[in-house]
């Protein structure tokens, strides 16, 4: 069974910084996606960034990053130049090519912007 | 922008009463979903929903639950006799599986407080 660890409860940097939030995974599967999930205070979850396991390229959507190790099933996300209105609860997720159904997420990591 | 909506945002209800938690998708969309997410804990898939039948489930998703789409829009949730370990939040996504991955979208969530 696929697993996602988030090994950060909480976290918290100041504007305009940088942070990185950790992730990792344990699958037997080759081909896989990795998400990572924004949830605002009282808000829905929105996806911040996508990686596909079969490309070497770390996915970039503005400010977000993402440094996926595969072989050490690794994901973290960076956020850079932070903004207050980053603070929210962070998940990463895992999702089975061959199974689009069931999402499996880690435990979120909460991140405050400082200002 | 389309968003996925729930309603109540928050539910109260004694142990042993039956829920209903109610759910509107994008409307284009074909793929549903519930999950759970204990406080503190992390996102649970419970099930996932395609062409009025469910396609996936998981262990959690035991007899007291049942989902039903009973008209074009809605997306129903039950939980037939609820216990105290129930209390959580509950979201509903949904995806229109034209991507070849199905990418989710959530909405913000019932909270389900059983006393």
């Amino acid at each position: 069974a696929q697993t996602v660890t988030q090994s950060q409860p909480e976290m918290s940097v100041q504007e305009a910084e940088t942070v990185t939030l950790s992730c990792t995974y344990d699958t037997s599967e080759n081909n896989y996606y990795l998400f990572w999930y924004k949830q605002p205070p009282s808000r829905q979850m929105i996806l911040v960034i996508r990686q596909e396991a079969y490309k070497q390229q770390n996915a970039t959507e503005n400010r977000f990053s993402v440094n996926f190790q595969k072989a050490a099933k690794s994901f973290s996300l960076k956020i850079s130049d932070s903004q207050l209105g980053d603070t929210a609860m962070y998940f990463c997720a895992f999702l089975y090519l061959y199974n689009n159904n069931d999402m499996r997420f880690g435990a979120g990591t909460r991140l405050t912007v400082k200002p | 922008e389309p968003e996925v909506t729930q309603t109540p945002s928050h539910q109260v209800t004694q142990m042993g009463q039956e829920v209903i938690l109610r759910c509107v998708p994008i409307s284009n969309h074909l793929y549903f979903y519930w999950y759970r997410q204990i406080l503190g804990q992390k996102v649970e898939f419970l099930v996932s929903f395609y062409n009025n039948e469910i396609s996936e489930k998981s262990e959690i998703f035991d007899d007291q639950f049942s989902v039903e789409r009973p008209d074009g829009s809605n997306f129903t949730l039950k939980i037939r006799s609820t216990k105290l370990e129930d209390s959580a939040m509950y979201f509903c996504a949904s995806s229109d599986g034209t991507l070849y991955y199905n990418e989710q979208f959530f909405g913000p969530g019932t909270r389900l407080t059983v006393l």
